[in-house]
């Protein structure tokens, strides 16, 4: 049963710290995506990419943002230093260009105090 | 204005009824529609996939998509408690980045 791996499930850190999630997209996808979900914003597009090449990332707030594949099984995005206002459930999702489709995996809660 | 509208509700239902769920959207060139359903505490999970317009059926599940009044649906018939969940429309033109509805937070009462 194929589907997108997320680590960690739950963070809490202070702020100021770094805080990097980790997302393993399907085996064979070929566009990854990052999602934050919260109350108020709904799920918002932070980042995505294609054959591991980052193809918008107009969604996140550049200054301490940042998102990479180091391979194609691996997924990272990075908030340094973090603040309380990143509180959020960040999604990794994964797809195949072709056909259109997205599938994500669990979440990560972040809590930032 | 937001691209898509979704009334976030909350929407609650008896046991068997018929549910109906609505996003509207301003962007023309959206062709592809989808449904998710999302648990809480989970991550969303697709349930309905639709190309431009027209009716798709999945077990108790349909999806409708009017593109002359940019307007989708998701019914869901003989709903069930396990059906309580929150669902997202989302849209794309084509190019693999959807825009996702606030979502509509259902509860079927047994």
């Amino acid at each position: 049963d194929a589907r997108v791996t997320q680590t960690p499930r739950h963070k809490v850190t202070e702020m100021g710290q770094e805080v990097t999630m980790r997302c393993q997209p399907i085996l064979g996808h070929n566009t990854v995506f990052w999602y934050r979900q919260t109350m108020m914003q709904g799920l918002e597009l932070l980042a995505y990419f294609r054959n591991r090449a980052p193809l918008d990332d107009s969604g996140m707030p550049k200054d301490r943002f940042s998102a990479e594949m180091p391979d194609a099984t691996l997924a990272t995005l990075k908030i340094q230093p973090s603040e309380p206002r990143d509180s959020a459930v960040y999604f990794c999702a994964s797809g195949l260009e072709v056909v259109g489709l997205q599938y994500f995996g669990p979440g990560t809660r972040l809590t930032v105090t | 204005q937001k691209e898509v509208e979704q009334d976030p509700g909350p929407l609650s239902v008896p046991e068997g009824a018929i549910v109906s769920l609505n996003c509207t959207y301003s962007n023309s060139a959206f062709q592809y529609f989808m449904w998710y359903r999302q648990y809480s505490r989970k991550g969303p999970e697709l349930l309905m996939y639709t190309y431009s317009s027209g009716n798709k059926e999945d077990g108790r599940f349909t999806a409708q998509v009017d593109k002359s009044s940019k307007y989708i649906s998701l019914f869901i018939r003989d709903s069930q408690p396990s059906d309580s969940a929150t669902y997202l429309c989302a849209m794309s033109a084509g190019a693999q980045k959807l825009v996702f509805g606030q979502g509509t937070r259902l509860t079927i009462n047994p």
